[in-house]
């Protein structure tokens, strides 16, 4: 069964720093391009950041590049993003996806991850 | 950046009643993908490259469209489909989302 799990979220003052991890399994993750995408509270949903099977390349919203930086380790499985010099508006739930099944979509998502950006 | 404009913005439908929701798209794209998205939960792929459902989907939901204009009908409304629905297309970098179709239950 293929399983996506967030963590690291949480309360974090503007200008801070948070790291978030998403945890995959039931799949070959080396295989596949993994993605962020957020979604504010009562918001539609925003793409973040996508990185490439080797992690070889990475690509950003205009909004969070230089603030984030999205990487893996292929050998755990596991997805990160980390996020600096936090706004208030990066107050969202992060939601970690892939397609596995499907190109240029999401076939497989998180649970989300909620972060919130106030002091 | 291509913006993808949902409508209507919110719906509601009886029971066994048919639903259409429209995204636009600002300039053309080649294929546009389906979410469905329930009150507290995570997104869930509905259709795919325009007009294939997604494994477990019921048949009374499909996709169609070319270009700038895509839409997603439900057959028969039920209960169970009482959520907010969004567009996605990557034909052009960035990804992005419509602003999602809230459909409710008469």
């Amino acid at each position: 069964e293929v399983q996506l799990v967030e963590s690291g979220g949480g309360l974090v003052q503007p200008g801070r720093s948070l790291k978030l991890s998403c945890a995959a399994s039931g799949f070959t993750f080396s295989n596949y391009g993994m993605h962020w995408i957020r979604q504010a509270p009562t918001k539609g949903l925003e793409w973040v950041a996508s990185i490439s099977p080797s992690g070889g390349s990475t690509y950003y919203r205009d909004s969070v590049k230089g603030r984030f930086t999205i990487s893996r380790d292929n050998a755990k499985s596991t997805l990160y993003l980390q996020m600096d010099s936090l706004r208030s508006e990066d107050t969202a739930t992060y939601y970690c996806a892939t397609g596995l099944r499907v190109y240029l979509g999401f076939d497989y998502w998180g649970q989300g991850v909620m972060v919130t950006v106030s002091s | 950046e291509i913006v993808l404009t949902q409508s209507p913005t919110t719906t509601a439908a009886s029971p066994g009643e048919k639903v259409t929701i429209t995204c636009l798209a600002s300039s053309s794209v080649s294929n546009m993908y389906w979410y469905q998205q329930k009150s507290g939960a995570s997104p869930k792929l509905l259709i795919y490259s325009t007009s294939s459902l997604a494994s477990g989907v019921p048949d009374r939901f499909s996709g169609s469209g070319s270009g700038t204009s895509y839409s997603l009908t439900i057959n028969t409304m039920e209960a169970e489909d009482a959520a907010t629905y969004y567009c996605q297309q990557w034909s052009s970098n960035p990804l992005t989302f419509g602003s999602g179709t809230k459909l409710e239950i008469k």
